[in-house]
């Protein structure tokens, strides 16, 4: 069974569209996270999400809203796609419960925006 | 804010050779963490270091958190072909859940 699971793993759009990516842990986790992973590589952090309540908020456009159902979902929206957001975005989760608070991350998305 | 650094950002060794990253971060850190990216993978989790200098050691990578809790390394003996992939380390700041990633070094092997 996949810890950490997204939909879609490869999204190609054309520019001023409006797209979602899906995330669902299965370990139990309070905490799920959105991360941009650049053509450089570079991680970085978008979002968080404890426990369906937004703790972590980068300086993200206003276009990219997360959504968490419940603590097992955090789903990201993007509205009106730029060239700049072709990127592969991360889902990760953790526990604070006790552990390392290593995250777990999804597969990834792979956005390219044409 | 806190930005964390890492050097080399590629390095190509020969197969068998030794490999270090390091990570060094703006602000003093509750604990770090170092991953490991596969070519088209997904980061996965290594190893955690809390302490002031302390050292792990995970077969042949060896792991170093500084004194000052600022920076931190990764070394790889003898290194092999499985060892291929981008190498992070992700800081944290006391009281804060966020986890920052540094910029990565890629690992190239020369069989």
């Amino acid at each position: 069974d996949t810890a950490v699971s997204q939909t879609p793993k490869y999204l190609v759009t054309q520019m001023g569209n409006d797209k979602s990516i899906k995330c669902e842990q299965n370990l139990g986790h309070d905490t799920m996270y959105w991360y941009k992973q650049d053509s450089k590589k570079f991680l970085k952090i978008m979002f968080s999400y404890n426990n369906k309540e937004l703790i972590i908020n980068e300086t993200v456009p206003n276009r990219f809203s997360p959504k968490s159902p419940d603590k097992a979902h955090l789903n990201l929206h993007i509205n009106s796609l730029e060239l700049g957001d072709s990127a592969v975005y991360f889902c990760a989760s953790s526990t604070r419960q006790g552990g390392t608070g290593e995250l777990f991350f999804g597969e990834g998305s792979r956005l390219t925006v044409l | 804010g806190q930005q964390v650094m890492q050097i080399p950002q590629y390095q190509h060794v020969q197969e068998g050779e030794d490999f270090t990253t390091y990570c060094n971060s703006s602000t003093t850190l509750s604990n770090i963490q170092w991953y490991k990216q596969r070519p088209g993978g997904h980061p996965v989790f290594l190893i955690q270091l809390v302490k002031s200098g302390e050292v792990k050691k995970q077969k042949r990578l060896t792991f170093q958190f500084g004194e000052a809790k600022k920076n931190s390394s990764l070394h790889i003996t003898a290194t092999q072909t499985t060892d291929v992939g981008t190498y992070f380390c992700a800081g944290r700041n006391f009281g804060n859940e966020k986890l920052t990633f540094g910029t990565g070094t890629r690992l190239t092997i020369i069989p």
